[in-house]
């Protein structure tokens, strides 16, 4: 156990459906991550929040929506997604931003699309 | 441009061998990190190396890294079946605090 709980840990949606991931950390850290990780890519960073305000947009598209209401809990909704966005969807934590230290992992959503 | 990239992309071993991954990056940086991913799973923090330093041990585990050559190499002793995973590093390089992975390694390791 990392101390960051992911759910749900398997998702499969239709193009027009409309599903939320969740993260939650209990390491009293101040800063969120989420990853995507397709296979044979290196991880993807998508987005990142530090003191619940977002200090990172990596090109994301729209379709994915990330919320977050405090430091302790990320969400990334998600909306008319593509196949090609069928992925492992990771949730990370830090306790600063930016930091160069140790990333703690949740066990990711293995996302389908169909 | 990618900062890390490991070598090898599969690595097959019998149990009770040694195994060696490396790292090549691009640009200077703080630290070097070493992740451990089961298939499918999170990622676990192995072991951070500091670009002061040369050689780091954590268990079974023995880092070393090599700035004036950008890279780093993860020793795993005495491999047992449950190390079989993927292994990434991860550098900051230039970029602003931003964790930067390599492709990984998978490990396997025969019993």
């Amino acid at each position: 156990e990392t101390g960051v709980t992911q759910t749900p840990r398997h998702l499969v949606m239709g193009m027009t459906n409309k599903k939320s991931l969740k993260c939650e950390q209990h390491l009293g850290h101040n800063a969120m991550y989420w990853y995507k990780q397709s296979a044979k890519k290196p991880l993807e960073l998508m987005f990142v929040y530090n003191f619940k305000e977002q200090t990172e947009n990596n090109s994301v598209p729209s379709r994915f929506s990330p919320e977050c209401p405090n430091s302790s809990h990320l969400f990334l909704h998600l909306h008319t997604l593509q196949p090609e966005d069928s992925a492992l969807y990771l949730c990370a934590s830090s306790q600063d931003y930016p930091s160069q230290e140790t990333q703690y992992f949740g066990p990711g959503t293995r996302l389908l699309v169909l | 441009s990618q900062q890390g990239e490991e070598d090898p992309q599969a690595l097959s071993i019998q149990e009770g061998e040694n195994a060696t991954m490396n790292c090549s990056y691009k640009t200077s940086i703080n630290n070097l990190q070493w992740y451990r991913q089961n298939s499918g799973r999170g990622l676990v923090h192995l072991i951070l190396i500091r670009s002061n330093e040369r050689e780091k041990h954590s268990g079974r585990l023995r880092v070393t890294l090599d700035t004036s050559k950008k890279s780093s190499s993860l020793l795993i002793t005495a491999s047992r079946a449950a190390d079989t995973a993927s292994y990434f590093c991860a550098t900051d390089g230039n970029q602003g605090g931003k964790l930067i992975f390599g492709q990984g390694t998978e490990l396997s390791v025969k019993p």
